[in-house]
């Protein structure tokens, strides 16, 4: 199984700034994926994060709000641009394991005021 | 559009009964289906998977049952613990263009296990 960290675990903070998530595996995947988690929700996919090339965004998710970073096959960033209150969620990586299965690291609680 | 959904927000089971945990889906071109667990405070943890070309598919102490007849998919936990209080969630992986798998969570379901 693949070790997912997530760094901050948490966070409170004024809206209009921004925050990058970092994610770090212990090993190289192919696969690595960020979803958001509003509070007492579903997981909702934001975007792939493909290494090398511009992250896949989907639906109703924007590269200006959500610019994606994927420099290598074990790290990717995420970061929330001009926060509003609406942004306050669980945001969580998530990668795909050598045997298909897909594992989540433990969120990044993130408060906006 | 495509949708995975559950039919109970919260159930609540006695200790050593078994729990089942259910979950309609609408795309009939899902290939895999994925149960997780999520405590509180976690990230979503894999429980058990089974692929379309299958009916029941068993691990440790859960069972997982798609009937794709109904779009139907279960999860069975058996002698319920107090460990397994939880939130549920069914997801569905279909492929999508780019060549990629897209994974779709359901609404999930709260397990309160009463001891």
């Amino acid at each position: 199984s693949a070790v997912i960290s997530q760094k901050p675990s948490r966070d409170i903070c004024q809206r209009g700034t921004s925050l990058t998530i970092q994610c770090q595996v212990d090993s190289q995947v192919t696969m690595m994926f960020w979803y958001r988690q509003q509070p007492g929700q579903s997981l909702t996919l934001i975007a792939t994060a493909n290494q090398g090339s511009e992250a896949t965004y989907e639906s109703g998710f924007v590269i200006d709000k959500f610019p994606i970073s994927r420099p290598n096959l074990t790290f990717s960033t995420l970061t929330v641009s001009n926060m509003s209150p609406e942004d306050s969620s669980i945001y969580l990586c998530s990668v795909v394991g050598s045997y298909n299965e897909q594992f989540f690291g433990p969120g990044t609680r993130l408060t906006v005021l | 559009g495509e949708s995975v959904g559950l039919h109970l927000p919260t159930l609540s089971v006695q200790e050593g009964d078994n729990s089942i945990i259910n979950c309609a889906y609408s795309n009939s071109a899902s290939d895999y289906f994925i149960w997780y667990k999520q405590e509180s405070g976690k990230g979503p943890q894999f429980i058990i998977d089974i692929r379309s070309n299958m009916d029941k598919r068993q691990g440790q102490r859960v069972t997982v049952l798609l009937n794709k007849t109904v779009k139907h998919l279960s999860l069975q936990i058996a002698a319920t613990q107090p460990g397994d209080s939880a939130v549920y969630f069914c997801a569905e992986k279909s492929h999508v263009a780019g060549g990629y798998q897209k994974v779709t969570f359901g609404t999930g379901t709260k397990l309160q296990v009463i001891p």
